[in-house]
């Protein structure tokens, strides 16, 4: 059981690049998110899908796209990269939404740098 | 809106040390409480979770107790170890039943023990 897969685990970009980072989840889960985690400001949530076909904007969306075509995967697109965006970035599932009794699961991250 | 505060870092103790890293939450209703930690170049785990006021959550020697009076989840460990050397989150959700699990973070505290 793989649980929550994030690739790549490391990424140089440059400025204006655009990229996907991958993640899939093989627990049937219905609850997605991506965060990104930056010092000083623990993680924070840029967008968040309840199932296949639906998708919504987290705390911090722009710059961002992403789409839920399968249960299994929700990538995350970064349009035209940005210094700012420099972060590492988590990958989280669960079952479903609601009820606190859902533990979340969240992938390995991804370290990117844009220059 | 729904905000958590936790105490700044680095904690830095000598093995078999007592460990507290307090927690304070702002939150409308009744949220579920998490602590996660994350050790150096890994995702974060789910250490342990309380969803009800005076609930204790306990994990790995770890405990948190949910205080509702008091706005608090912090954690505590007896003695500590090397290998518990570590960012720890606190985060909170949405109360059972509610729309969505969104977890909103603290910004962590790296704990370092010392042999």
């Amino acid at each position: 059981n793989a649980g929550v897969t994030q690739t790549p685990k490391f990424q140089v970009l440059k400025t204006g690049q655009s990229m996907t980072l991958q993640c899939a989840q093989d627990m049937n889960h219905e609850y997605m998110s991506w965060y990104r985690q930056d010092p000083g400001m623990g993680l924070r949530l840029i967008h968040y899908s309840v199932g296949a076909g639906i998708t919504d904007q987290g705390e911090v969306p722009n710059g961002y796209n992403v789409s839920r075509s399968t249960t299994e995967d929700f990538p995350l697109r970064l349009l035209s990269a940005a210094p700012s965006q420099t972060s590492v970035y988590f990958c989280a599932s669960s079952l479903s939404q609601g009820a606190s009794g859902n533990t979340i699961y969240f992938g390995e991250g991804s370290w990117l740098t844009v220059v | 809106g729904d905000s958590v505060t936790q105490m700044e870092g680095p904690v830095t103790l000598s093995e078999e040390a007592f460990l507290t890293i307090n927690c304070t939450y702002t939150a409308t209703g009744y949220p579920s409480l998490f602590w996660y930690v994350q050790y150096p170049g890994e995702g974060l785990q789910l250490l342990l979770k309380a969803t009800k006021a005076d609930d204790k959550g306990s994990n790995k020697g770890f405990e948190a107790t949910y205080r509702k009076e008091t706005t608090s989840f912090h954690l505590e460990k007896g003695s500590v170890q090397v290998s518990d050397s570590a960012v720890y989150f606190c985060a909170l959700s949405g109360p059972v039943g509610g729309a969505t699990n969104k977890l909103i973070f603290g910004t962590g505290t790296l704990l370092a023990v010392q042999p």
